[in-house]
């Protein structure tokens, strides 16, 4: 079965420092597509940044980057010199043949960003 | 400007009456669904649409109900048959749902039933 974890429950960091929020996946498709989201206090759900699973090369964008490894089933995400308005909830979530392309979605990681 | 809207966005009711949850989307996607939140969740998938008057039930059906009748709309029914309704609501479209394509959220429904 397909699972999402998400490791850090909470983390808190001072602006300006870099921070990676960590996602592991389990699946036994060979194709399937990764996920993250951000959640801010206002509640909707964000989309950050999708990828499949035969592209394992590192994505950066602005201050986000992300770090696909097949080799230990990761997908974690790093902000640089982070800022206040990072403060959110992030979520990872998969998505592969076997669960019929829904969304499974990790319990997510509060990132709590201080002045 | 293209995307989803949900209303409303606080919703209050009494234990037992049934409530419907409102979700639109101008973004001409196929693929159409409902997630619950609890506090320090994850989402939880509802129902699924992936396409007019076609639905399935996801990991927490019970409870609740849909409809498809046309593309851009995917009311939400909470019954009084489900038993902890109180939660976040998110809805959600893709451009279709078989393909791993991202999916685009909705701002959410509070529904707090006492």
């Amino acid at each position: 079965a397909q699972k999402v974890t998400q490791a850090q429950t909470e983390i808190s960091v001072v602006e300006k420092e870099d921070v990676t929020l960590d996602c592991v996946y389990e699946t036994r498709d060979t194709t399937y597509y990764l996920f993250w989201y951000k959640q801010p206090p206002s509640g909707e759900l964000v989309f950050l940044i999708r990828r499949n699973s035969f592209d394992e090369q590192n994505e950066i964008s602005g201050r986000y980057s992300w770090n696909f490894q097949k080799s230990t089933s990761s997908f974690n995400f790093t902000i640089t010199a982070s800022q206040v308005v990072d403060s959110a909830v992030y979520f990872c979530a998969l998505s592969d043949r076997a669960g019929s392309y829904q969304l499974t979605f990790g319990k997510g990681t509060k990132l709590s960003v201080i002045p | 400007d293209g995307g989803i809207t949900q209303s409303p966005k606080y919703l209050f009711r009494k234990e037992g009456q049934n409530v419907t949850l409102s979700c639109e989307q101008n973004l001409n996607h196929d693929a159409m669904y409902w997630y619950r939140q609890d506090p320090g969740q994850g989402l939880r998938l509802i129902y699924y649409s992936q396409i007019v008057n076609d639905f399935q039930k996801g990991d927490i059906a019970e409870g609740y109900s849909v409809s498809r009748e046309k593309k851009e709309s995917f009311p939400l029914t909470v019954t009084s048959a489900q038993k902890n309704p109180t939660a976040f609501y998110l809805c959600a479209s893709s451009i279709d749902g078989t393909s791993g394509y991202e999916q685009y959220f909705g701002p959410g429904t509070r529904l707090t039933v006492t």
